[in-house]
């Protein structure tokens, strides 16, 4: 079974709009942490903010925010006002705390900026 | 900011010979790990290694994969008899305990094509 599953494998969104990335997330451990990664086409992966399955608060970073749905085990990721320089791949990840503390990623969701 | 680095940032080679990528993970962690991203896809896990030992290792991380620290800094992924299949982006990734809400320093990356 898939831990992470990411079902937009392309989106398209307007410059200076909202977009959401939808992530949904499978684990028996009640301690996990999720992720969220860009990977523009220069191919780095950059962090971009993370959620503790503790956290009471979704996560937020400048135009990053969390919208953490524990019970329903999802974790998706919305940035508000696109940028032409948010058009990447998106990976979501996790950690759980059993384990060998690897991160588990999606298949990502590539996201293009239209101006 | 500290980063992970690895070298080089493209190795092409030849079928059934041995490569070696390299590794600098931030200093102060503690988790490395190997990745592998066949043409931007999924970002697969190869293996993870704390403590001068390997952690967990996946199904792709078979015989003909090894991995070294030999100084206490370096972090070494060597592919004894490449095919042409291991083509991909390699990424090194260090992490600085294993507290779940940890994120993974990525490295900028090796294209690794095999011909």
């Amino acid at each position: 079974a898939q831990k992470i599953t990411q079902t937009q494998p392309g989106m398209f969104v307007q410059e200076k709009e909202a977009v959401t990335l939808d992530c949904t997330y499978d684990t028996s451990d009640p301690s996990y942490g999720l992720f969220w990664y860009k990977q523009p086409s220069s191919g780095e992966m950059i962090f971009l903010i993370y959620q503790g399955s503790y956290d009471q608060q979704n996560a937020t970073e400048g135009r990053y925010s969390l919208n953490f749905q524990k019970a329903r085990k999802s974790a998706n990721l919305v940035i508000s006002a696109s940028q032409l320089g948010d058009s990447a791949m998106y990976f979501c990840a996790m950690r759980e705390y059993s384990g060998t503390y690897k991160y588990i990623f999606g298949t990502g969701t590539r996201l293009k900026v239209l101006a | 900011e500290p980063e992970v680095t690895q070298t080089p940032s493209h190795q092409v080679t030849q079928m059934g010979q041995e490569v070696i990528l390299r590794c600098v993970p931030i200093s102060n962690h503690l988790y490395f790990y190997w990745y592998r991203q066949i043409l931007g896809q999924k970002v697969e896990f190869l293996v993870s290694f704390y403590n001068n030992e390997i952690s967990e290792k996946s199904e792709i991380f078979d015989d003909q994969f090894s991995v070294e620290r030999p100084d206490g800094s370096n972090f070494t992924l060597k592919i004894r008899s490449t095919k042409l299949e291991d083509s991909a982006m390699y990424f090194c990734a260090s992490s600085g305990d294993r507290e779940v809400n940890t994120e993974a320093f990525f490295g900028q990356g090796t294209r690794l094509t095999v011909v």
